[in-house]
């Protein structure tokens, strides 16, 4: 069955540093999502990618987010300068196309910054 | 601010019963409804989703919407220990982006 993929599964960095997280969406999904959720608080809608650029951004997701679908398998969320309240897992999704209202989700990412 | 609300919990039945889990939002724009399972340090895991008034069933599950009184809820029949996690509601309006508005979700702890 089909299935998004993550990586890494969990990544430490410290303050101030660049992180990649990266997700391979199913393959025949169109839409694209990155999630985050702190440890013991909501799921948190971050951004939304269709065709190619990004058709929603939350107000979590600042200048020093970014998402990029490099090829035609990737899709990738940077953070440029790391704080330590962007510790969090960071799930990717993905959707079919049209009316199919399903995501499905990634394992996740847990970012610890230190 | 758009709120999905759920009792946090947690919510305790014996193996054999039926769990009950619900979920109030705010936003009258919203169109489907999602319950997601998730066990600890794991990703959610759709459950089923639901966007017309009434119940839908899928094997033990059984989603609930109310579009008037802003509710939805779930039902798991015959609770195994094996359902013992966090169960999330999520929601979203109509549209392309069709991003989720989450609740914090409720502990469900299934006892042999």
């Amino acid at each position: 069955e089909p299935e998004v993929t993550q990586t890494p599964s969990h990544q430490v960095t410290q303050m101030g540093q660049e992180v990649i997280l990266r997700c391979v969406p199913i393959s025949n999904h169109l839409y694209f999502y990155w999630y985050r959720q702190i440890l013991g608080q909501k799921v948190e809608f971050l951004v939304s990618f269709y065709n190619n650029e990004i058709s929603e951004k939350s107000e979590i997701f600042d200048d020093q987010f970014s998402v990029e679908r490099p090829d035609g398998s990737n899709f990738t969320l940077k953070i440029r300068s790391t704080k330590l309240e962007d510790s969090a897992m960071y799930f990717c999704a993905s959707r079919e196309q049209g009316a199919s209202y399903e995501q499905y989700f990634g394992p996740g990412t847990r970012l610890t910054v230190t | 601010q758009k709120e999905v609300e759920q009792n946090s919990g947690p919510l305790s039945v014996p193996e054999g019963a039926i769990a009950s889990l619900n979920c109030t939002y705010s936003d009258r724009g919203s169109q489907s409804f999602f319950w997601y399972r998730q066990y600890s340090g794991k990703s959610p895991e759709l459950i089923m989703f639901i966007y017309s008034n009434g119940d839908k069933e899928d094997g033990r599950f059984t989603a609930q919407l109310n579009k008037a009184s802003q509710y939805v809820s779930l039902l798991i029949r015959d609770s195994q220990p094996s359902d013992s996690a966090t169960y999330l509601c999520a929601v979203n309006r109509a549209g392309n982006n069709r991003k989720l508005i989450w609740g914090l979700g409720t502990s469900l702890a299934v006892n042999p």
